[in-house]
C-alpha cells in the first residue's frame, strides 16, 4: 500500500532556531499534501494545505511566515517552523493525496514531535 | 470551527463490552475515515465509509453513516485492551480537505 515517510520522527530545537520536517510519498506522487499539528490530549489541526509547484494555502489563524511550506516535487514537501518557541512545541503530521484515474487515497505520516527549549 | 464534534469525549468500559463513540459534522463530505491513535503515536487508518453507504463492517469494527443527520458512529465490539487509544472521525470534504473531530478516549478497564 501507499507509504508516507515522515522525518524525524523527534526533534528537540532551541528557541530561535529553526526546524524542517520533511514528507515523503514513497510509491506514489502526491500532488497535494496536507500538514497538521496536535497539541497534547487533542485532535489534529489542519494548518496548511501544500500543492505541488505551487504555494500552499494556509488555514485562518495559522502564520505562513513562521510555518514554511515548500512541496517542490511530487513526492516531497517540507514545513520549517521558523523562529521557534516553546508554544510551538506540538506533534506535527502530515497526510499525502494519491489520485489514480477517479479513485483517490489518503495516507498520513508517522509524526514528528517537536520539542523547542 | 473546522472541527466536527465527537461524543464521549471520554469513555471508560469493561474488557470484553461494547464501545460505541459517535460523530458529527458541519459540511458535505464525500466519505469519512476513522482512525485511532494510540498515545504519542502515529494515526492508524481504521475504516472509510463512503457517503453513498449506511453501515460498513470491518472485523470488530461497525460504522454507520447517516448524511441526513450529518452523523457517524463506530462501534468496536468485545472490546479488548489493545483497543485503549483515542478514536478519531476524519471527513473528507467537498473541498479535498481531511478534517478530524474532536475525538474520543477509550480506556479498556481489565
Amino acid at each position: 500500500g501507499a507509504v508516507v515517510s515522515q522525518h524525524p520522527s523527534r526533534v528537540i530545537c532551541k528557541s530561535g532556531t529553526s526546524v524542517k520536517i520533511e514528507c515523503r510519498s514513497l510509491d506514489f506522487q502526491a500532488t497535494t499534501m496536507f500538514w497538521y499539528r496536535q497539541f497534547p490530549k487533542q485532535s489534529l489541526m489542519l494548518m496548511a494545505t501544500s500543492n505541488e509547484g505551487s504555494k500552499a494555502t494556509y488555514e485562518q489563524g495559522v502564520e505562513k511566515d513562521k510555518f514554511l511550506i515548500n512541496h517542490a516535487s511530487l513526492t516531497l514537501s517540507t514545513l520549517t517552523v521558523t523562529s521557534a518557541h516553546p508554544e510551538d512545541s506540538s506533534f506535527y503530521i502530515c497526510s499525502a493525496r494519491e489520485v489514480r484515474g477517479k479513485w483517490y487515497g489518503y495516507t498520513f505520516g508517522s509524526g514528528t514531535r517537536l520539542t523547542v527549549v | 470551527s473546522q472541527q466536527g464534534e465527537e461524543d464521549p469525549q471520554a469513555l471508560s468500559i469493561q474488557e470484553g463490552e461494547n464501545a460505541t463513540m459517535n460523530c458529527s459534522y458541519k459540511t458535505s463530505i464525500n466519505n469519512l475515515q476513522w482512525y485511532r491513535q494510540n498515545s504519542g503515536r502515529g494515526l492508524v487508518h481504521l475504516i472509510l465509509i463512503r457517503s453513498n453507504e449506511r453501515e460498513k463492517h470491518s472485523g470488530r469494527l461497525r460504522v454507520t453513516l447517516d448524511t441526513s443527520k450529518k452523523s457517524s458512529s463506530l462501534l468496536i465490539t468485545a472490546s479488548r485492551a489493545a483497543d485503549t487509544a483515542s478514536y478519531f472521525c476524519a471527513t473528507d470534504r467537498r473541498d479535498d480537505k481531511i478534517i478530524f473531530g474532536k475525538g474520543t478516549r477509550l480506556h479498556i478497564l481489565p
